[in-house]
């Protein structure tokens, strides 16, 4: 029931297109959904994060859909670029996100 | 750069040494935290301190032995680890209250012999 679950485990975008990864849990006790990414010999940067109540938030070229009753979300990323290329993570945390499980994550490759 | 800083950035050890990870932040959060993160996986939590306390213990085994000397300062003593071990350690910190996301350093790389 911890567990977040995110697809696809890769996905190859060109340069302009939509990247979209899904993202679903059980635990309706998560009440954050971050977003992060990583580079190789990087640490997980935040990118875009949401709270159960808002269905919607959109940063930049990042925008997260988020549908409480199915208990899914996602994160768009319009207009991708190779620079977008790396490791995102979805996750979601409770208790003042002293829990807090990372999605499997999904390796985006942009082609130029 | 990231404003949780891990030192050193790579550490080659043996089975038998003695040797230490250090976190330290300075935006204030009393929440730190350790993680594993093995190839293509996600970071698994390891640790978790509020206010200096370890709060969250993820049934680490004892050959890891973190410390939380100030608000500032996190540490991971390791002693006697295995091949296995071999990974990126990441810290990260956050705000205690609310929805407050963590902010990860870059971790340390961690070669067992």
């Amino acid at each position: 029931q911890q567990q977040v679950k995110q697809s696809p485990q890769s996905l190859i975008v060109q340069k302009g297109g939509i990247s979209i990864i899904n993202c679903a849990y059980e635990n309706t006790a998560f009440d954050y959904f971050p977003w992060y990414q990583q580079f190789p010999g990087k640490g997980p940067a935040l990118l875009i994060a949401i709270r159960p109540d808002v269905s919607e938030k959109k940063e930049g070229r990042f925008t997260i859909s988020f549908n409480k009753s199915a208990k899914q979300f996602s994160l768009h990323i319009m207009d991708s670029q190779p620079g977008d290329s790396a490791t995102y993570f979805c996750a979601g945390q409770y208790n003042y996100g002293q829990n807090f499980v990372f999605g499997p994550g999904t390796r985006l490759s942009v082609l130029p | 750069d990231t404003e949780v800083t891990q030192t050193p950035k790579h550490l080659v050890m043996g089975m038998t040494n003695k040797k230490s990870l250090k976190c330290e932040q300075h935006m204030g959060h009393r929440a730190m935290y350790w993680y594993k993160q093995k190839a293509k996986k996600p970071p698994e939590l390891m640790f978790v301190y509020s206010y200096e306390k370890l709060s969250i213990n993820e049934s680490v085994p004892s050959r890891f032995s973190p410390e939380c000397p100030n608000s500032s300062l996190l540490n991971l003593h390791l002693h006697a680890l295995q091949p296995e071990d071999s990974a990126l350690y990441l810290c990260a910190s956050s705000l205690i209250g609310g929805n407050q996301p963590q902010h990860f350093g870059d971790g340390t790389r961690l070669s067992i012999l």
